[in-house]
């Protein structure tokens, strides 16, 4: 499968516990992005990285949230001492820089339980 | 703040008949138009994608287009069959001054279709 994968697919935990997403991207791709959905909602904007340099936060994304992307290949979302409302499914896209708009693809998402 | 509307929210309809989803955006910086469509617990499958210089796009049983200057696009869905029963998510790009783009997405319109 050369599309965007994300794991694990399904994660529950318990309220003040901290979780690790990992999202691998279609392999040409030097853009790679985040969001969230909550339920009922349509997906929200978090972040994005170009290569391994992450150009943009949004306001959603508190201090408990950090993403990397050490290498410019994967990229990992912690979220450190979960809240109940940290539950929603967390999902990646890639996407390749050029001259015009390049269309994002998204991965199956991470559905996050916080019990 | 760029926002994009989908009505209704929800719609059921009884199978072989034809259906149009609406979206409207408030940005007229949105440079693409995207329709998604997500099954439950599922992540996103893009169905189609309007580019900028664009006024719609086919793909089989469905026709989307676009209006920039109104505001609006549409998803023309013929002949419904309880397969295409999903949320279907209408999504705008957005390019700053930098070509970063990111994707504002609707709450989606849930669609059920009736055997």
């Amino acid at each position: 499968d050369t599309g965007v994968s994300q794991n694990p697919r399904h994660k529950i935990t318990k309220r003040g516990q901290n979780v690790t997403f990992r999202c691998d991207p279609i392999s040409e791709h030097n853009r790679l992005y985040w969001y969230r959905q909550t339920l009922g909602q349509g997906p929200e904007f978090l972040t994005y990285f170009q290569n391994e340099a992450q150009l943009e936060k949004s306001r959603l994304l508190s201090d408990r949230f950090s993403a990397e992307r050490p290498k410019g290949s994967f990229s990992t979302l912690e979220i450190q001492r979960t809240e109940q409302g940290d539950s929603a499914m967390y999902l990646c896209a890639s996407s390749t820089q050029g001259e015009i708009y390049n269309e994002q693809f998204f991965g199956p998402g991470t559905r996050l339980t916080v019990l | 703040k760029q926002e994009v509307t989908q009505i209704p929210a929800a719609l059921s309809v009884p199978e072989g008949e034809n259906l149009v989803l609406n979206c409207s955006f408030t940005d007229s910086a949105i440079y693409n138009l995207q329709w998604f469509r997500q099954d439950p617990g599922k992540g996103l499958t893009s169905l189609l994608l309007i580019q900028s210089s664009q006024r719609e796009q086919t793909s089989g049983r469905l026709n989307a287009s676009l209006d920039k200057s109104s505001g609006r696009s549409t998803l023309y869905i013929a002949a419904s069959q309880p397969g295409d029963s999903a949320t279907y998510l209408c999504a705008g790009t957005i390019l700053n001054m930098n070509r970063d783009d990111k994707i504002i997405f609707g709450k989606g319109t849930r669609l059920h279709i009736l055997p």
